[in-house]
């Protein structure tokens, strides 16, 4: 079946590196993304990496993925109180209508 | 662009009532979604349209149905509201399916009593 598992919360402290993990269970997804949530919004698109790739960078963000064990992961660097939100792991399933989406990592950051 | 816009963002509804959840998209996106939003479960698929005049279920339809009679506009509708639909209802659409991103609106918050 398909799954994306996430934890529930994480809690920082301002100027550190948050790690937002993720598993997921289908080996067909083709796009990998993470979302973010601020309150009383919708979701924004942060960024997303190809199944075939294990790492991507882009300015305080890095994606990478472990295909062998299912596993993505989120890293924000020198994390700032405006990251503080919920963060969504999704895949995409090729030729398909289906987006799975996990059930969101609510970030908290320390000042 | 505005991307993709709901209409109403708020609304209280009293069990039986029924109401129309608006989406537009200015990017001329084929494929368009309903999701859900409860708490600690994620989004949930309620149905989708691969294009104008086309739609089907998606993972949770029960109470709800759809219209896509133009391109750009998706309309929800819920004919007899019931508590269990109390959620943030999440319009998105794709230019095509997966891998295309998806683009996300505001949400609709909808409460019925």
């Amino acid at each position: 079946g398909e799954d994306v598992e996430q934890s529930l919360f994480l809690s920082v402290r301002e100027g550190d590196s948050s790690v937002i993990n993720c598993t997921y269970t289908d080996s067909s997804s083709t796009y990998l993304y993470w979302y973010k949530q601020e309150p009383g919004a919708g979701l924004q698109l942060l960024t997303y990496i190809f199944s075939n790739m294990d790492m991507k960078q882009d300015q305080r963000l890095t994606v990478l993925l472990n295909k062998k064990d299912k596993h993505l992961s989120l890293r924000i660097a020198d994390t700032q109180t405006g990251d503080s939100a919920i963060y969504f792991c999704a895949e995409s399933i090729a030729g398909t209508y289906k987006y799975i989406f996990g059930t969101g990592t609510r970030l908290k950051v320390l000042a | 662009n505005a991307g993709v816009t709901q209409t109403p963002k708020f609304r209280v509804l009293k069990t039986g009532q029924s109401m129309t959840l608006l989406c537009a998209q200015d990017m001329n996106h084929e494929y368009m979604y309903w999701y859900r939003q409860d708490p600690g479960m994620g989004l949930r698929l309620i149905h989708y349209s691969v294009g104008e005049g086309t739609t089907a279920k998606g993972e949770v339809p029960d109470g709800y149905n759809v219209s896509r009679l133009k391109k750009q506009n998706f309309l929800l509708g819920l004919e007899s509201a019931a508590p269990s639909q109390t959620s943030v209802y999440f319009c998105a659409s794709s230019l095509a399916g997966g891998p295309d991103t998806q683009y996300f609106g505001p949400g609709t918050r909808l409460t019925v009593l």
